[in-house]
């Protein structure tokens, strides 16, 4: 079955510490993004990656990096830096080509503690 | 910068209702928007995609519609079910990526 992989599903992050977010596709896609959810909102996009090795800060990428060394991989740090790192991450990928039809991840609940 | 609006932002109906969410766009220069589901702390699942030169687009009890012009699209579902009871967001594709509205949470009463 081709889809998104999301790991861990929960992660617990302490103080000063950076954490890493797993995100692989199996669908071929040559687009892959990051968003963050916080309560009661809708999505606001990190870092996005149209083609391997390259990749876009998004509307929040303060205290985020991303790297695309395989297409089928888009992993996303949270470094120290972002202050307010506690949501829920998801990952998706799309194709470039039209109608840019966008699949996701079930995510990661990443808790400050 | 494009900005997705969703209302009403909570609903509560009773099993049975046909009933609509409305979701509103401020850049009409879109490829395509897409419906999505949210069950509670799970990834979002795509209920329906319409391309910019489409109207519509429908699927067993759902069916939206899209009109550019005034930037507004509908999801229409009929015959509500306590199945369907989940956050609906839908999000517009400008070309690189997507803009998400606040959603609006759905609960459908037995």
């Amino acid at each position: 079955d081709g889809g998104i992989t999301q790991s861990p599903k929960y992660l617990f992050r302490k103080e000063g510490q950076n954490v890493t977010l797993s995100c692989e596709q199996n669908l071929n896609h040559d687009a892959m993004y990051w968003y963050r959810q916080d309560p009661g909102q809708g999505l606001r996009l990190i870092y996005y990656s149209q083609i391997v090795n390259d990749f876009q800060k998004g509307d929040i990428a303060e205290g985020y990096s991303v790297s695309r060394e395989k297409k089928e991989s888009f992993p996303l740090t949270v470094t120290s830096a972002q202050k307010n790192p506690t949501a829920f991450y998801l990952c998706a990928s799309s194709t470039t080509a039209r109608p840019y039809g966008y699949t996701f991840g079930s995510g990661t609940r990443l808790t400050v503690v | 910068k494009q900005e997705v609006t969703q209302i009403p932002a909570a609903l509560s109906v009773p099993e049975g209702e046909n009933l609509v969410l409305n979701c509103s766009f401020t850049d009409s220069a879109i490829y395509n928007l897409q419906w999505f589901r949210q069950d509670p702390g799970k990834g979002l699942t795509s209920l329906l995609l319409i391309q910019s030169s489409q109207r519509e687009q429908t699927s067993g009890r759902l069916n939206a519609s899209l009109d550019k012009s005034s930037g507004r699209s509908t999801l229409y579902i009929a015959a509500s079910q306590p199945g369907d009871s989940a956050t609906y967001l839908c999000a517009v594709d400008a070309g690189n990526m997507l803009t998400f509205g606040g959603g609006t949470r759905l609960m459908v009463k037995p």
